[in-house]
């Protein structure tokens, strides 16, 4: 059964660097997203990316974050500059199609210490 | 301060007890609903979806209510087995593909 994967499954990184999470979306799926999940906490959405741009953003979304599509594969999320409140489990997700279910990641739990 | 612990509603339920797990939603556009699973450590595993011009749908031993007069959606799971211990969250979507979760319910299965 095709799967979303995610790398690493988990980051320990400190205050201030670049982090870079990968995922690797089911091949024939068209539509991409990140979700955080804060510990203990509703899952909540960061961005959506479809045709090669991002077509819907969140508030959580502001410019310490970017995605890229860099290879047709893979789908990252960079968080620059990370403080304390980034830790969370952050979960890749993609569609097939519209009014589709979304197939989630294992996710990647982020520590920033 | 800091928080720790759930902030999520829970459920109890004794093994082979139906359970029912209710979801609200604020928003009248949203069309398209599914409810996930997810256990410790996991990310959310699909269990059903429902599309706004339904009321009900059935799966294998879990049935899906929606009343869209009232904003509100159901989750029921005949027998529940320990298995089903996980938090339950339901998704809504008014887009038809970027999906808002739910706060989420700890459902815990007694043996």
């Amino acid at each position: 059964e095709p799967e979303v994967t995610q790398t690493p499954s988990h980051q320990v990184t400190q205050m201030g660097q670049e982090v870079i999470l990968r995922c690797v979306p089911i091949s024939n799926h068209l539509y991409f997203y990140w979700y955080r999940q804060i510990l203990g906490q509703k899952v909540e959405f960061l961005v959506s990316f479809y045709n090669n741009e991002i077509s819907e953003k969140s508030e959580i979304f502001d410019d310490q974050f970017s995605v890229e599509r860099p290879d047709g594969s893979n789908f990252t999320l960079k968080i620059r500059s990370t403080k304390l409140e980034d830790s969370a489990m952050y979960f890749c997700a993609s569609v097939k199609g519209t009014d589709t279910e979304a197939f989630f990641g294992q996710g990647t739990r982020l520590t920033v210490v | 301060g800091e928080s720790v612990g759930l902030h999520l509603p829970t459920l109890s339920v004794q093994e082979g007890d139906n359970s029912i797990i209710n979801c609200a939603y604020s928003n009248s556009a949203s069309d398209y609903f599914i409810w996930y699973k997810q256990e410790s450590g996991k990310g959310p595993q699909f269990i059903i979806d429902i599309r706004s011009n339904m009321d009900k749908r059935q799966g294998q031993r879990v049935t899906v209510l929606l009343n869209k007069t009232v904003k509100h959606l159901s989750l029921q799971i005949a027998a529940t087995q320990p298995g089903d211990s996980a938090v339950y969250f339901c998704a809504g979507s008014n887009t038809g593909n970027q999906f808002y979760f739910g706060t989420g319910t700890s459902l815990t299965v007694i043996p």
